[in-house]
């Protein structure tokens, strides 16, 4: 069965504190795997697209990076503005419209 | 932002009653999608379609009917609400093929006493 799980569910963080999220998933084969941010009341907001094991996307202090298993998205001197639920979620090779997602990670990053 | 409203943003309503929630785009998107947020469950498809009259089921649509008369427009229906349906609703498209990348609405949250 198609399965993505993020951890950890929740994380706390310092300003300047760097740290790492989580996305480990299985399917049976990877068309595609997705970085979302969602704030509070607002909807998912893209972040980064990878398709293939070592590659990797920055944007800002965001860095996310793909294996065979799962995905990392590292965040370098975090800043309070950062603090948000960050969604993971693949898209399997034998579907070309579903999305499979993640509980998310909700981070806090405290000034 | 990907030109996506939905509407209402917030609803209440009984069990038992009908209830309608819109999604309009102004970009020409062919590819669009209904997805729920539950706390637990991260998001879970309902229904997508991939052009007008062109309408297809997702994981969780037992309970939920969808129609695209228009190209902006892709409305979905609870034909007799539950308390199971209270949730966050997002509307999703496409830019390009379905398998780019989807770009969500800001959401409705709807609760069904």
């Amino acid at each position: 069965e198609d399965q993505v799980t993020q951890s950890p569910e929740a994380l706390r963080l310092q300003e300047g504190e760097s740290s790492s999220l989580n996305c480990s998933y299985t399917v049976s084969g990877l068309r595609g795997l997705f970085w979302y941010r969602q704030d509070p009341g607002k909807g998912p907001e893209f972040l980064f697209t990878l398709y293939s094991a070592g590659e990797e996307k920055e944007k800002e202090r965001l860095k996310a990076t793909l294996t065979k298993k799962e995905s990392f998205l590292h965040i370098t001197a975090p800043k309070p503005e950062d603090s948000a639920t960050y969604l993971c979620a693949v898209q399997p090779a034998d579907s070309s419209y579903k999305l499979i997602f993640g509980s998310g990670t909700r981070l806090l990053v405290r000034p | 932002d990907a030109g996506i409203t939905q509407s209402p943003r917030h609803k209440v309503t009984e069990t038992g009653t009908p209830v309608t929630l819109r999604c309009h785009q102004t970009e020409n998107h062919r590819y669009m999608y209904w997805y729920r947020q539950d706390p637990g469950h991260g998001l879970r498809l309902i229904h997508y379609s991939y052009g007008v009259k062109d309408t297809d089921k997702g994981e969780v649509s037992d309970g939920y009917s969808v129609s695209r008369s228009k190209t902006e427009d892709f409305l979905l229906t609870l034909e007799s609400a539950t308390s199971s349906q209270t949730s966050v609703y997002f509307c999703a498209i496409t830019y390009g093929s379905g398998t780019d990348t989807q770009y969500f609405g800001p959401g409705t949250r709807l609760t069904v006493l």
